[in-house]
């Protein structure tokens, strides 16, 4: 069965400084990863995704993600975080043999960036 | 470019009623998703639209129900509403059937059942 792991609640950060959001995986094929980040009260806003090719992968608003294979691990990252990046941060996965629209989502994970 | 809109923004029924909730798929998307987002949680897939036709269905009971229209418009029915039910439904679009595009949602129906 396919899954996704956010091991953190809530990761801290102050404004300025990197900051990383976890995400480990389980799919019985190869791996279609996504990041989306989620405001108060709004739907999803897709931020990067990993298909194929480099291990790692460039999205929006200057985060980045590194795909792991042999750890199965998707964590999301940005080099200095902004006060605006706070928000709750959905990892996401589908296989290779899964319909487009049939997402598996982590519970999310709440980003909190202080000036 | 049109997004996905969803409606109605909010939405208070009583258990054991029905409830449809509507969303327009983005401009040039003909595949419709439905989500169920609990407090706290993140979204379940409930079901998949394409070519008014549905192709993937989560772990969902059949008092979830759903359309697709000729224009990729969708709606999502929900019987015999149970206090359960009661989270933010997300409508997502994307185009074709390729294993490539991401998911467009809208901003979501707010539904609580009391």
């Amino acid at each position: 069965a396919q899954s996704v792991a956010q091991p953190e609640d809530q990761v801290n950060v102050a404004e300025g400084n990197p900051l990383t959001v976890k995400c480990t995986y389980s799919v019985s094929g190869n791996p279609y990863l996504f990041w989306y980040v989620q405001y108060p009260n709004r739907g999803l806003q897709f931020l990067l995704k990993y298909i194929t090719g480099d291990n790692l992968v460039k999205g929006s608003y200057g985060f980045e993600a590194e795909f792991n294979k042999s750890q199965t691990s998707f964590h999301l990252k940005k080099p200095s975080a902004l006060v605006s990046d706070s928000a709750l941060y959905f990892c996401a996965v589908r296989d290779d043999g899964g319909s487009q629209g049939n997402l598996i989502f982590g519970k999310g994970t709440k980003l909190s960036v202080k000036p | 470019e049109t997004g996905v809109t969803q409606s109605p923004t909010h939405l208070i029924k009583t258990r054991g009623q029905q409830v449809t909730l509507r969303c327009s798929s983005q401009s040039g998307h003909n595949t419709v998703s439905w989500y169920q987002q609990a407090l706290g949680q993140g979204p379940q897939f409930i079901f998949q639209y394409y070519r008014e036709e549905e192709n993937g269905r989560g772990n969902f009971p059949p008092r979830f129900s759903g359309l697709q229209f000729p224009n990729y418009s969708s709606e999502l029915n929900v019987n015999a509403l149970e206090l359960d039910d009661s989270a933010l439904y997300l409508c997502a679009s994307s185009p074709g059937q390729g294993q490539n595009s991401p998911l467009h949602f809208g901003n979501g129906t707010r539904l609580t059942v009391t």
